[in-house]
């Protein structure tokens, strides 16, 4: 079946303008995350959903970076105002089992972020 | 803070020789431990996960981890590297209690030389 999917895969934009990110989870996965690598670095959490409860929000660096999630379907990542500092590969990925440990998530290829 | 430490952050070997990429974590609760792989240009792939089953893991590509629980370390070991392990290596760690978010190792490049 289909992965988990993201748009766009580039995206170059120039500081202080707003930029969107979209995923698309694997159907039936309640779970949809967000992470963010740096250049040569780790990935860094972001957000949660899962299913209909309050998203944890506490991944996220600062208030221009917000998040939607419509039920248990697409996901959108927004980043008002952007800055330089927050050029990177934003992942996202979904799981089976709502807050679960346990069960693998599933990543997307991610969406390249450069601020010029 | 929860937090995974991968003790180094690059790794060189000869093809056909064993690999080992160093991982520990910080002792708390029951920890769920995870390594993926991510090639160039490529997305992250599940290598192997422990999840308080067995404490030695069998993992894809000859890969496996064992989990001790005394060192608070699960490092990544495979017998005989091959030129296509060549990426770089992340060891993560999963809470419980945090809703299966996961905690990332600043990562392990494995370079492979013929």
């Amino acid at each position: 079946g289909a992965g988990v999917s993201q748009s766009p895969s580039n995206k170059v934009t120039e500081k202080g303008k707003d930029v969107e990110l979209r995923c698309d989870p694997i159907s039936g996965h309640t779970a949809l995350y967000w992470y963010r690598q740096r250049l040569g670095q780790g990935l860094e959490f972001l957000i949660y959903f899962q299913g209909n409860s309050a998203p944890d929000k506490s991944g996220l660096p600062s208030d221009r970076f917000s998040a939607e999630r419509t039920g248990e379907s697409v996901s959108t990542l927004t980043i008002q105002r952007t800055q330089q500092e927050d050029s990177a590969v934003y992942l996202c990925a979904s799981n089976r089992l709502a807050g679960s440990s346990y069960n693998e998530q599933f990543f997307g290829p991610g969406t390249r972020l450069t601020v010029l | 803070a929860q937090s995974v430490t991968q003790l180094d952050s690059h790794v060189s070997v000869s093809e056909g020789t064993p690999v080992l990429l160093r991982c520990n974590y910080s002792s708390s609760y029951s920890p769920s431990l995870f390594w993926y792989v991510q090639h160039p240009n490529k997305g992250l792939q599940l290598l192997l996960k422990y999840t308080s089953a067995a404490t030695l893991v069998k993992g894809i590509n000859g890969f496996e981890a064992e989990f001790k629980k005394s060192e608070t370390s699960f490092h990544l070991t495979k017998p005989s590297a091959h030129m296509s392990d060549a990426a770089e290596y992340f060891c993560v760690v999963s809470y419980y209690n945090q809703g299966g978010k996961l905690i990332f190792g600043q990562g392990t490049e494995l370079s492979v030389k013929p």
